[in-house]
């Protein structure tokens, strides 16, 4: 039983270019969630989303980043025009549910995001 | 804004101590609570969580949590070098209907020395 599948593991980009970060749940899993780790901070929330839909993007730069969920295919975290602030570990999380109780979220290997 | 408050640390204990880590957090609605362990340049891997107030055992580690007073710990028996790592609180979006985001401290960086 696979857990929670990210790639690439480690991207480099120029400034100005796009990433794109992937993100497989895992098994039976419909809830995803993905967080920031910049050098020396804790984890920040970023967004949630469920199959076709976003939940709560709260946590989300305005600009530049955005989040999906599709019906088919992994969740995909992308970031235009990056710039270095961005360089971070981004960790995409799932669970079975969300809500009080057995809320427990897995956590993938994460992206460690370079900007040059 | 919701805060989680972690003892910054670092924390050292000696092989076969009891390590003790503690969390304070904001949100009085929050039900559940877990503790995440990090191995640097790692994920974070969950070891514990408490949705109740009192204790639950897993093997060598204890949750503890007291909704009254806001507060959540983690208790190591028996710590091991292996255990070295940082320990991470994280606390539910309180709003009790289908949130589920998490909301972390910085973390505990735990050293076990043999």
């Amino acid at each position: 039983n696979a857990g929670v599948m990210q790639n690439p593991r480690h991207l480099v980009r120029r400034r100005g270019q796009e990433a794109r970060l992937r993100c497989s749940p895992m098994k039976g899993h419909s809830h995803v969630y993905w967080y920031r780790q910049l050098p020396e901070e804790g984890l920040k929330f970023m967004v949630y989303l469920q199959k076709e839909n976003i939940i709560d993007e709260s946590g989300m730069p305005k600009e530049r980043f955005s989040a999906e969920f599709p019906k088919e295919g992994p969740s995909i975290l992308r970031i235009q025009q990056v710039v270095r602030g961005d360089s971070a570990a981004y960790f995409c999380a799932s669970s079975p549910r969300a809500g009080a109780g057995g809320t427990e979220a897995f956590f993938g290997q994460g992206t460690r995001l370079t900007v040059v | 804004q919701k805060e989680v408050e972690q003892n910054s640390g670092p924390l050292s204990v000696p092989e076969g101590a009891i390590a003790s880590l503690n969390c304070t957090y904001s949100d009085r609605g929050s039900q559940s609570f877990f503790w995440y362990r990090q191995y640097s340049g790692k994920s974070p891997e969950l070891i514990m969580s408490i949705y109740s107030n009192g204790d639950k055992e897993d093997g060598r580690f204890t949750a503890q949590l007291n909704k009254a007073s806001q507060y959540v710990s983690l208790l190591i028996r028996d710590s091991q070098p292996s255990d070295s790592a940082t320990y991470l609180c994280a606390v539910n979006e309180g709003r009790g209907s289908t949130l589920g985001r998490l909301y972390f401290g910085r973390g505990t960086q735990l050293t076990v020395w043999p």
